[in-house]
C-alpha cells in the first residue's frame, strides 16, 4: 500500500518554465514532508522540507505548497534549469514511533534547453 | 564526514547465490534505514534500526532477507538465495534519529543484478 501517492511519473519541461510534482498522503498523522532530489548514480539527497503549520516554503526556485485540509502538498520549481533533470521525491513521516519516511514512486524530470 | 558508505557500488551474482551488502552509516548518527528502489515501485523501506536494534521489518519481502546491525558503524542486508526479482538497487541512509524529523542521508546505492 503506497502512503504517499506521486505524480506525474515523468515531466518534460522547456527551460525557463515552471515545474510541478504533486503528491497526496491519507495518514493524518504526518507532519513531515520532505522533497528529496536523486541524479543519475546518485543516493537521494534533501531538496527541501515542510511541515504543517505552513501552507508554503520557499527555497531560491524551489517552492512546497501545502494543502492540510486537503491532504496534499507540491513542488514547484520555478525558471527550471536543465541543472535540474533528476528524479524527485516527495516523502512523508510522523514524529511519533519510528520516524519513518515513507516516499512516493519519483518524478522523473527532463528540463530541455 | 565521509557521508554514508555501502559496498560494494555494483553486485552481479547467479541465482540462488547469497548476496551480502554492507553499510557504513554517518558517525552519531543512530538510525539506520534499508531502502530498495525499482522502476516499478520506487523507494520501498526494508528495515529501519534505532540504536543497532532492528524496529520495523515489515517491508522486509520474504525470509530470505536478513538484516543485522552489530554496532553503530556497520549494517548488513543479506539476501539468501537471491532471485532476478531481487535485482535492484539498494540504499542505506542514516539519520540521527532525535524525536524531530530531521533529514535522511543517504549512500550511493548497490546496484543488485541477480542472473
Amino acid at each position: 500500500q503506497q502512503q504517499v501517492k506521486q505524480s506525474p511519473q515523468s515531466l518534460i519541461v522547456q527551460k525557463g518554465g515552471i515545474s510541478i510534482i504533486n503528491c497526496a498522503y491519507e495518514n493524518t498523522a504526518f507532519d513531515y514532508f520532505p522533497w528529496y532530489q536523486q541524479f543519475p548514480g546518485k543516493g537521494p539527497a534533501l531538496l527541501i522540507a515542510i511541515r504543517p503549520d505552513v501552507s508554503e516554503k520557499k527555497e531560491g526556485r524551489f517552492t512546497i505548497s501545502f494543502n492540510k485540509s486537503a491532504k496534499q502538498f507540491s513542488l514547484h520549481i520555478m525558471d527550471s534549469q536543465p541543472g535540474d533533470s533528476a528524479t524527485y521525491f516527495c516523502a512523508a513521516s510522523d514524529q511519533t514511533g519510528a520516524n519513518n519516511l515513507f516516499f512516493g514512486t519519483g518524478t522523473r524530470l527532463t528540463v530541455i534547453p | 564526514d565521509a557521508g554514508v558508505i555501502q559496498s560494494p557500488r555494483h553486485e552481479v551474482t547467479e541465482m540462488g547465490q547469497e548476496v551480502t551488502l554492507r553499510c557504513k552509516p554517518i558517525s552519531g548518527h543512530n538510525s539506520l534505514f534499508w531502502y530498495r528502489q525499482t522502476m516499478m515501485r520506487g523507494l520501498e523501506l526494508l528495515i529501519y534500526f534505532n540504536n543497532n536494534v532492528p524496529i520495523d521489518d515489515s517491508g522486509m519481502p520474504e525470509d530470505r532477507f536478513s538484516a543485522k546491525m552489530p554496532n553503530a558503524s556497520f549494517s548488513t542486508l543479506k539476501i539468501q538465495p537471491s532471485e532476478p526479482r531481487d535485482s535492484a538497487v539498494y540504499f542505506c541512509a542514516s539519520t540521527t534519529g532525535t524525536a524531530m524529523n530531521t533529514e535522511a542521508f543517504f549512500g550511493q546505492g548497490t546496484r543488485l543484478t541477480v542472473v
